[in-house]
């Protein structure tokens, strides 16, 4: 079965720079999710999309963006990255099925150097 | 604001060996679940719990919610290496058609020995 897809899988990038982070939903799944984990630390929710609007906002700085496309992948753009930033950033999507679950991706590492 | 609290958050178990992990939340949650995370991998999903009183069993690892204590467990039986892992449980904030907004435990990390 169709995975979450996220790209790139890796990505190192220097302070101040910025990086886009691309999430593929599972077809027919219109609500995503994204979520960051530091080392040692649990997932902490972003921010989600249902139908390509916001539909919730976490801890999310002010620095990152993200949105939802027509064809329902998303992607989380970081700019002036910080060395804090590094950590593993999941997706995750879910369908409009009344109560389903949300399935996550394989996560994106970023490291800031 | 809900918050999810596991303990222990570090578990050392001999081989063969029983234990539980708890996780307690603070409001009201539609949904717990317990994930499984090798260092560095996604979240793999093992268990979805939805209503009071709900058990789930899947191999060693069987996991239970009472909601009216907002107290959900993760018994492990006999222990093996393959099981040493991260475990997180995690809440949802309830609320809409679809539950991806949640709010995790620290995780415990446990670590199987011969």
């Amino acid at each position: 079965a169709a995975g979450v897809i996220q790209s790139p899988r890796h990505l190192i990038k220097e302070k101040r720079e910025t990086a886009t982070l691309k999430c593929y939903p599972i077809p027919r799944h219109d609500t995503v999710y994204w979520y960051q984990q530091g080392p040692g630390q649990d997932p902490q929710f972003l921010i989600s999309f249902y139908e390509k609007m916001q539909s919730d906002k976490g801890s999310i700085p002010d620095r990152f963006s993200a949105q939802q496309f027509s064809d329902y992948h998303s992607e989380l753009n970081m700019s002036s990255l910080e060395l804090g930033d590094s950590a593993l950033y999941f997706c995750a999507s879910s369908s409009p099925v009344q109560g389903s679950q949300a399935f996550f991706g394989q996560g994106t590492r970023l490291t800031v150097v | 604001e809900l918050k999810v609290e596991q303990n222990p958050l570090f578990l050392s178990m001999q081989e063969g060996k029983n234990y539980t992990i708890y996780c307690n939340y603070s409001t009201t949650s539609d949904r717990l679940y317990w994930y499984r995370q090798d260092p560095g991998k996604s979240l793999e999903s093992l268990f979805v719990l939805l209503s009071n009183g709900a058990v789930k069993q899947e191999g060693r690892l069987m996991a239970s919610l009472d909601t009216k204590a907002r107290l959900s467990t993760l018994h492990i039986t006999a222990a093996v290496h393959d099981l040493s892992a991260t475990y997180f449980c995690a809440a949802d904030n309830a609320g809409g058609t679809s539950y991806g907004k949640l709010t995790f435990g620290q995780g415990t990390i446990l670590t199987v020995h011969p």
